[in-house]
């Protein structure tokens, strides 16, 4: 069964820092672009970040730029961001999505549940 | 960056009618790179179609995509108890931003 399980979420305060892990099983982890998308509460869905298949181009929302770096471990079939100057604007749930292609410029056909994160003092 | 505006933000309906939810982005949308998802209350999104009109794997055909351009529409046929859910367009050709979302609920 493929599957995407995020974990890492909590409560951190403003300023602060938080990495949020994402495991994949059930494909080749190494076929595929990625991606992490939020939800705020009560809000719609923003692409947070991407990369492609081997870690050699990311790209990221200009809310996130400066702040957050995601990275992935093929051999652990791992994906993960670290997020950093954290601001109550990024509380949310955080979801890890599969690409449909290398990169991480196409659409996603299978998502994690997600992970919340919380930012408040 | 372009920029989906979708509508209506609300769709009130009935089931067994139609439901037409518009995705509008503010330039062309490159090989029709544009895909819609669904989703329902503490879930997941879902892919429903890709490509603008290909419906993802185990999509019923009620759900149809259509248009090219910056105009798409998403077509559900005929409303069924579980199509009760929040609709998102989401164009791919560059950094991949969603629209902001229909909510289609019972009227």
């Amino acid at each position: 069964e493929v599957q995407l399980v995020e974990s890492g979420g909590g409560v951190v305060r403003p300023g602060g820092s938080l990495r949020l892990s994402c495991a994949a099983s059930g494909f080749t982890f190494d076929d595929y672009g990625m991606s992490w998308v939020r939800q705020a509460p009560g809000k719609g869905l923003e692409w947070v970040s991407g990369i492609n298949w081997n870690g050699g181009s990311t790209g990221y929302a200009d809310s996130v730029k400066g702040r957050f770096t995601i990275s992935r471990d093929n051999a652990k079939n791992s994906l993960y961001l670290q997020m950093n100057s954290l601001r109550a604007e990024d509380t949310a749930l955080y979801h890890c999505a599969r690409v449909a292609a290398e990169d991480y410029y196409y659409y996603m056909d299978v998502w994690g549940k997600g992970t919340t994160v919380t930012v408040s003092s | 960056e372009i920029v989906l505006t979708q509508s209506p933000g609300t769709l009130s309906l009935s089931p067994g009618e139609r439901a037409t939810l518009s995705c509008r982005a503010s330039q062309s949308v490159s090989s029709s790179y544009l895909a819609w998802y669904q989703q329902k209350p503490g879930q997941a999104p879902r892919l429903l179609i890709y490509g603008a009109s290909s419906r993802a794997t185990g999509i019923p055909d009620r759900f149809s995509g259509s248009g090219s351009g910056t105009d798409f529409t998403l077509t559900i046929s005929r409303l069924e108890p579980e199509d009760f859910a929040v609709y998102y367009c989401q164009q791919y050709g560059s950094s991949p931003p969603f629209g902001g979302g229909t909510k289609v609920e019972i009227k």
